[in-house]
C-alpha cells in the first residue's frame, strides 16, 4: 500500500519557470511533510518542510504549499535554473513513537532546461 | 559540523555472503534510521535506533539486522545475500527518535550483489 502519492513522475522546465510537484498522503495522523532534493551520486538532502498547522512555508525560491482537507501537499519551485535538476521526493510521518519513521513519495526527476 | 557519514561507499559481494554497513550520525544526534533504496521500490525504511535500543521496524525480512553503539554510530547487517539486496542503502540521524526531529541523510553506500 503507497501512503504517499507522488506525481509526476518527470518534468522538464525552461529556465526561470515554475516546477511544481504534487503529492498526495492517506493516513491522517501524519503530522511532519518533508521534502528531499536528490542529486545523482548523492544521499537526500532536506529542503523544506512543513507542519499541518499551516496551509504554506516559504523558504527562498521553495514553497510548499498544503491542503490537510484534500490531504495534499505540493512543493513549487520559482525561478527554476539548471542547478536544481534533480530529483525531488515528497515524505510524510507522524512524529513520536515507533512510527515516526518517514514514508516517501516514488520521486520527480526534474530537469531544467537552459 | 560534519555530516553523516558512511562506509564504506561501494561494495560489491556475491549471493549468499554477508555485508556490514557502517554510520557515524551529525555530532550530537543520536537517532539512525537505514533506508533502503531502489529504482523499482523507491526509499524504504529499514530500521531505526536510539540510544542503542531498536525504536521501529520496518517490512524486511530478519536477513536485515542492525544495531547501535554507545557513541550512536550504528551498523546494519544483511546475511545470506541475495541479488535483489542490490540497492543504495542511506543511513539518516536525527536529534531524537521517533520523527520528532529532521532527518538528515548520508551519502549511502552502494552494494552490488553478484
Amino acid at each position: 500500500q503507497q501512503q504517499v502519492k507522488q506525481s509526476p513522475q518527470s518534468l522538464i522546465v525552461q529556465k526561470g519557470g515554475i516546477s511544481i510537484i504534487n503529492c498526495a498522503y492517506e493516513n491522517t495522523a501524519f503530522d511532519y511533510f518533508p521534502w528531499y532534493q536528490q542529486f545523482p551520486g548523492k544521499g537526500p538532502a532536506l529542503l523544506i518542510a512543513i507542519r499541518p498547522d499551516v496551509s504554506e512555508k516559504k523558504e527562498g525560491r521553495f514553497t510548499i504549499s498544503f491542503n490537510k482537507s484534500a490531504k495534499q501537499f505540493s512543493l513549487h519551485i520559482m525561478d527554476s535554473q539548471p542547478g536544481d535538476s534533480a530529483t525531488y521526493f515528497c515524505a510524510a510521518s507522524k512524529h513520536g513513537g515507533s512510527q515516526g519513521n518517514l514514508i516517501f513519495g516514488k520521486g520527480t526527476k526534474l530537469s531544467v532546461k537552459p | 559540523k560534519a555530516g553523516v557519514t558512511q562506509t564504506p561507499r561501494y561494495l560489491i559481494k556475491t549471493r549468499g555472503q554477508q555485508v556490514t554497513l557502517s554510520c557515524s550520525p551529525i555530532s550530537g544526534h543520536r537517532s539512525v534510521s537505514w533506508y533502503q533504496q531502489t529504482p523499482g521500490q523507491g526509499l524504504q525504511f529499514l530500521f531505526e535506533y536510539f540510544s542503542e535500543t531498536q525504536r521501529n521496524k520496518g517490512n524486511f525480512p530478519g536477513r536485515f539486522s542492525g544495531r547501535q553503539f554507545s557513541n550512536s554510530r550504528s551498523e546494519m547487517n544483511v546475511s545470506t545475500l541475495e541479488l535483489g539486496d542490490s540497492a543504495l542503502y542511506l543511513c539518516a540521524s536525527s536529534l531524537d527518535w521517533g520523527g520528532a526531529t529532521e532527518a538528515f541523510f548520508g551519502q549511502g553506500t552502494r552494494l552490488t550483489v553478484v
